[in-house]
């Protein structure tokens, strides 16, 4: 079984350009999460898909952040523009209720300059 | 602000010792339990989960809840080399997201 798949695995941008993470969750996973790693900390949860549908975004940052995913499958986060303090890594994670189990993928590693 | 703590470390012991590992948390309605290992650069893996009072064995891991202390705890026996890495818990009431410590890095020295 092919695990939860995150593109690209690095990125750097000058602060105030757009950036944009892409996420496949494992096969039959309809939950996904997205969630940020500050270095020294627990990832923090940013949005999570029931399907297609957003059940919990309240730590979004609404005024820079977006997310989707449209056909309850692939998801992609949005931040623009982006500023210093959102470097950080970026982890997808999926799961199949009931089981609460997540899988996270690699995660993206952001540096702002 | 439901929050869970852990010592960040790091926790250093020999090889062949057994590490102890704890975590506390805020949320008395809390019901699942989990702890992840995540290695340098890696992204968190599921090393054991436990949702009743009590002890949980697998392999040479053990996890431990107590509910009425808040407190879990996960115990690495015949500690290797290969176990250093920072290990986080985390925990959810089931209808929560999924809340992190900031992990606690362990050292196993060979």
């Amino acid at each position: 079984e092919a695990g939860v798949v995150q593109s690209p695995r690095y990125k750097i941008i000058e602060k105030k350009q757009p950036v944009a993470f892409w996420c496949n969750p494992i096969s039959g996973h309809n939950t996904l999460y997205w969630y940020r790693q500050n270095l020294g900390q627990g990832p923090e949860l940013l949005i999570r898909y029931e399907n297609e549908e957003a059940v919990d975004d309240s730590q979004l940052p609404k005024d820079r952040f977006s997310a989707e995913r449209l056909k309850g499958v692939d998801s992609t986060l949005k931040i623009q523009p982006a500023e210093l303090g959102d470097s950080a890594v970026y982890l997808c994670a999926s799961t199949r209720p009931p089981a609460e189990t997540q899988y996270f993928g690699p995660g993206t590693r952001l540096l702002v300059l | 602000q439901k929050e869970v703590e852990q010592n960040s470390g790091p926790l250093s012991v020999p090889e062949g010792a057994i590490a102890s590992l704890n975590c506390t948390y805020s949320d008395r309605v809390s019901q699942s339990f989990f702890w992840y290992r995540q290695y340098s650069g890696k992204s968190p893996e599921l090393i054991m989960s436990i949702y009743s009072n009590g002890d949980k064995e697998d392999g040479r891991f053990t996890a431990q809840l107590n509910k009425a202390s808040q407190y879990v705890s996960l115990l690495i026996r015949d500690s290797q080399p290969s176990d250093s890495a920072t290990y986080l818990c985390a925990v959810t009431s089931g209808n929560t997201p999924l809340v992190f410590g900031k992990g606690t890095r362990l050292s196993v020295i060979a």
